[in-house]
């Protein structure tokens, strides 16, 4: 099983910040990385797939990077609405695994 | 628009079964393998089982395999998860998720989720 290690757990940021999210594969999954992102009391929501292509709908202010075994998730100008829990997940083996999230929390 | 709509959630006794129904709409459902994955309590996402266009290629998570049984109904737009001698580790928010396309493992929709509590 391929897992998958989110740093921080906790992100702490003012509106117009960047941020910048880690998720570290166990092995290498070459490009198939996803990025979601998740509301309290709402379903997640794609953003990213294939490690850099965005979701339809996502906002240029999102964007991914990464292949192999570390990847980024970075959110040049924080909105206020983008404060929420960001899970990446692997798409490239059965069984397919998410992170353990980084919550992004308003400072 | 695409929707999916869970049902089925409730309290159960541990050894118990459930199970759960998601509705499609919006899209082409027999065209889109299906998935679902769960949330406990305060935690991450966690995925459970994924099924292929046809009901026939069917995936689990060890930790549900050989007590849930993924399967769809293509003529009613319809994915059931049948789930069988329930645990208390089992208490989780289901969500089902449409892929993306054949074999992508993206998901780019998601139901609202139903809950599920294993519990005596």
């Amino acid at each position: 099983e391929i897992v998958l290690t989110q740093s921080p757990a906790t992100l702490s940021l003012s509106p117009g910040d960047r941020a910048t999210l880690s998720c570290r594969a166990s092995q290498s999954i070459s490009s198939s990385l996803v990025w979601y992102q998740q509301k309290p009391g709402q379903a997640p929501r794609l953003l990213i797939y294939d490690a850099s292509n965005r979701a339809t709908g996502i906002p240029v202010r999102f964007s991914g990077s990464g292949s192999g075994t570390d990847f980024t998730l970075t959110i040049s100008s924080l909105e206020p609405e983008d404060f929420a829990v960001y899970y990446c997940q692997q798409r490239s083996n059965w069984p397919i695994t998410f992170g353990q999230g980084t919550r992004l929390e308003i400072k | 628009e695409v929707h999916l709509l869970e049902s089925g959630g409730g309290l159960v006794q541990p050894g118990g079964s459930l199970r759960l129904s998601c509705e499609a709409s919006g899209f082409t459902f027999r065209n889109y393998p299906m998935t679902w994955v769960r949330q406990a309590p305060g935690k991450g996402l966690e995925w459970v089982s994924s099924i292929d266009t046809s009901g026939l290629e069917r995936y689990y998570a060890d930790s549900v395999k050989g007590r849930f049984t993924v399967s769809r109904d293509n003529s009613k737009n319809t994915l059931h998860l049948q789930m069988n001698s329930l645990r208390a580790e089992d208490t989780a928010v289901y969500y089902c998720a449409k892929y993306s396309g054949s074999g992508t493992r993206v998901f780019d929709y998601w139901g609202q989720g139903t809950l599920v509590t294993v519990s005596s």
